[in-house]
C-alpha cells in the first residue's frame, strides 16, 4: 500500500525568502506524484505532477519539485515566496498500475510573513 | 473558478438523517471523483465514476453511495449520518479516467452533523 508523509504541519517564512515543503512517500511499485494547493475556503488546485522523465518538475506560480527515487522524496520549492502563496499544500501519490487511487498527505500550511 | 460546481455550499443536519450532495463537472469532463476532508482523517478519496460507471473505490463507507447520471452530473448520498461524518466534501472532474489526467476541484460542500 502507498502512503505519503508531510513532515511539517506548518511552515512560516518571510516574504521573498525561499521555501521548501517536504514530502516523502512509500510504495512497493512505481508511482506518480502530485502537489496540490488549497487556498482558504477553496477547493484544491494542481500545482505540478511527476509522471515520468525529468526528475525536476516545474509547476504553476513559480513552484518546482524534484523527484528523488533513492530517498523516496518529492520536495516542493520556491525561490521567493509572496504573501499570496499563503495556503495549505498537499503532496499526493498514486501507484502507476491498478486502480490508480490517489493518497494524500496531511498537508503543510505555508504562512508567508510580510 | 475551476468550472466544477457543487451544491449546496453548506448543509446542517442531524444524526441519523440522509443527505444528497450534487456535483456538476466541467463541460466535456467524463470522470467525477468524490473526496472527504476532515480534521481527523485528512483528505481521503471516496469514489470515482467515469462516463456513468464506477471506476475506482476508496475509503467509502457502506452508508455512503454515489452515482453518475447520463448528463454526467454526480450525486453523493450519505445516510444514517453520524457526528463523525461532519466534513468538507469535494467533487473533482477530469476529461479521462486515469490518475495522470488533471483533476479540477469544486469549492466543496461543508456538511455539519449535529
Amino acid at each position: 500500500a502507498q502512503s505519503v508523509t508531510q513532515l511539517d504541519s506548518q511552515v512560516p517564512v518571510f516574504e521573498e525568502a525561499p521555501v521548501e515543503l517536504r514530502c516523502n512517500y512509500s510504495s512497493s511499485v512505481s508511482v506518480y506524484l502530485f502537489w496540490y494547493v488549497q487556498y482558504p475556503n477553496q477547493g484544491l488546485q494542481l500545482l505540478l505532477k511527476y509522471l515520468s522523465g525529468s526528475t525536476l518538475v516545474k509547476g504553476i506560480n513559480g513552484f518546482e519539485a524534484e523527484f528523488n527515487k533513492s530517498q523516496t522524496s518529492f520536495h516542493l520549492r520556491k525561490p521567493s515566496v509572496h504573501i499570496s502563496d499563503t495556503a495549505e499544500y498537499f503532496c499526493a501519490v498514486s501507484e502507476t498500475g491498478g486502480y490508480q487511487k490517489v493518497t494524500f498527505g496531511t498537508g503543510t500550511k505555508l504562512q508567508v510573513i510580510p | 473558478d475551476s468550472g466544477v460546481t457543487q451544491t449546496p455550499k453548506h448543509l446542517i443536519t442531524a444524526t441519523g438523517q440522509r443527505v444528497t450532495l450534487r456535483c456538476s463537472p466541467r463541460s466535456g469532463d467524463l470522470s467525477v471523483y468524490w473526496y472527504q476532508q476532515s480534521l481527523d482523517q485528512g483528505l481521503q478519496f471516496l469514489i470515482q465514476y467515469y462516463n456513468g460507471e464506477e471506476r475506482a473505490k476508496g475509503n467509502i463507507l457502506e452508508r455512503f453511495s454515489a452515482q453518475q447520471f447520463p448528463d454526467l452530473h454526480s450525486e453523493l448520498n450519505l445516510s444514517s449520518l453520524e457526528l463523525g461524518d461532519s466534513a468538507l466534501y469535494f467533487c473533482a472532474s477530469s476529461v479521462l479516467a486515469g490518475v495522470t489526467d488533471t483533476q479540477y476541484f469544486g469549492p466543496g460542500t461543508r456538511l455539519t452533523v449535529l
